[in-house]
């Protein structure tokens, strides 16, 4: 199976920094990867798939970028709502991996 | 606009069985793979179970292969999972989740989750 290793697992940063979160397969996974941000007691929301497509209605701020194996999370310029917990995700041969989550606090 | 609906959490003892069910509304149920997701309390997200739009393939995680039984039914909009012989680590909120139409590795569209209980 492949495990996905997300760093760091908790980020502190102030509104306006730049925030780049990374996420790291086991084996190539090309290009098959999704980010989601969640908040506490909600569902996840999707961010980015197939590792760079931003979703219809996120933010131009998110971007995502990496293949193979390295992927990274971008948020250019970190906004109030953005406060909360990111999960990479992984497809590969009819099985979805998530990673452990970054939870981004405020500083 | 799409909205998935679960329902049917509740406590349950260890051992015992529980069928979860999720309504699906704003789009063409039938041409979507959907998908099971949970999460533990304070944990990450787990991946357990896929049922192609109408290709009938299904897969599962194995942490619950052999026990969770995915089935839909396309004339009602509805996906289920049953889930057996319960145990405390099955204890989480359940989401559904749509997969998206392109390609199916990613989640773009989630109910808000209902919770199982799993304890004595």
């Amino acid at each position: 199976d492949i495990q996905m290793t997300q760093s760091p697992s908790t980020l502190s940063a102030s509104v306006g920094d730049r925030v780049t979160i990374t996420c790291r397969a086991s084996q190539s996974i090309s290009s098959w990867l999704a980010w989601y941000q969640q908040k506490p007691g909600k569902a996840p929301k999707l961010l980015i798939y197939k590792a760079s497509s931003l979703e219809s209605g996120v933010p131009s701020r998110f971007s995502g970028s990496g293949s193979g194996t390295e992927f990274t999370l971008t948020i250019s310029s970190l906004q109030p709502d953005d406060f909360a917990t990111y999960y990479c995700q992984q497809y590969n041969g009819y099985m979805w991996t998530f990673g452990q989550g970054t939870k981004v606090e405020i500083k | 606009e799409v909205h998935l609906l679960e329902s049917g959490g509740d406590l349950v003892q260890p051992g015992g069985s529980l069928r979860l069910s999720c309504a699906a509304s704003g789009f063409t149920f039938s041409s979507y793979a959907m998908s099971w997701v949970r999460q533990a309390p304070g944990k990450g997200l787990e991946w357990l179970s896929a049922f192609s739009g109408s290709g009938g393939s299904i897969y599962y995680a194995d942490s619950v292969k052999g026990r969770f039984t995915i089935s839909r039914d396309n004339s009602k909009n509805t996906l289920y999972l049953q889930m057996n012989t319960l145990r405390a680590e099955d204890t989480a909120v359940y989401y559904c989740a749509r997969q998206d139409g392109a390609t199916g590795t990613s989640f773009d569209y989630w109910g808000q989750g209902t919770l199982v209980t799993v304890s004595s």
